[in-house]
């Protein structure tokens, strides 16, 4: 059992770059999200999928596009990588409500992005 | 929204020494977790507690819902105990199903 994989682990980015850093789960969560944290500021939500084909954004969403076409895969985009984007991303995922079973949130190992 | 603060921002302790992290937040919620973040920058999930008392090995957490607290209890401190603890609370208000988080404890342990 595997629980969260995110890759890769370290990216660094030139200003205007686009990448996507990539996010599966084998639990079978319905909920998956992701978060960045920057020193001081704890984690924040930039967006998060309640099932396939479902996406919603979080507090800090701008310059980022997420698509959820299978249960087990949560992909992050990238457009245009600017230096405000140099954090480190954390995936996560657990169950919904609606699987009737608690919500713990597993989290992946975290890229540590740097945009220059 | 909801606020979740932690205590204290630091903590340094000789090893062996025993510890309790606080927790306060604003309105209720329906899940609480208690995480570890390593030197490495891993996040390990250590408590699931919306409510109640869990204990494993030498760490164990206590969430009082009603008067919207919880406390995580380290025992015999080991130097592989440091780093960052934070609490997370999912708000029950909504049906946004994010997780707030506190700033974190620091906590380093010297041997």
């Amino acid at each position: 059992n595997a629980g969260v994989t995110q890759t890769p682990k370290f990216q660094v980015l030139k200003t205007g770059q686009s990448m996507t850093l990539q996010c599966a789960q084998d639990m079978n969560h319905e909920y998956m999200s992701w978060y960045r944290q920057d020193p001081g500021m704890g984690l924040r939500l930039i967006h998060y999928s309640v099932g396939a084909g479902i996406t919603d954004q979080g507090e800090v969403p701008n310059g980022y596009n997420v698509s959820r076409s299978t249960t087990e895969d949560f992909p992050l985009r990238l457009l245009s990588a600017a230096p405000s984007q140099t954090s480190v991303y954390f995936c996560a995922s657990s169950y919904s409500r609606s699987q009737g079973l608690n919500t713990e949130a597993f989290f992946g190992q975290g890229t540590r992005l740097t945009v220059v | 929204g909801i606020q979740v603060e932690q205590s204290p921002p630091d903590l340094i302790l000789q090893e062996g020494a025993n510890s309790t992290l606080r927790c306060n937040f604003s309105d209720s919620v329906n899940n609480l977790q208690w995480f570890h973040q390593n030197p490495w920058g891993q996040l390990i999930n250590l408590f699931y507690i919306p409510s109640g008392t869990k204990q494993n090995g030498r760490l164990s957490a206590t969430t009082v819902a009603t008067e919207r607290y919880s406390l995580l209890y380290i025992s015999s401190s080991q130097t592989t105990d440091s780093g960052v603890y934070f609490c997370a609370v999912e708000p029950r208000a909504g049906n946004n199903r994010k997780l707030i988080w506190g700033l974190g404890t620091s906590l380093a342990v010297n041997p």
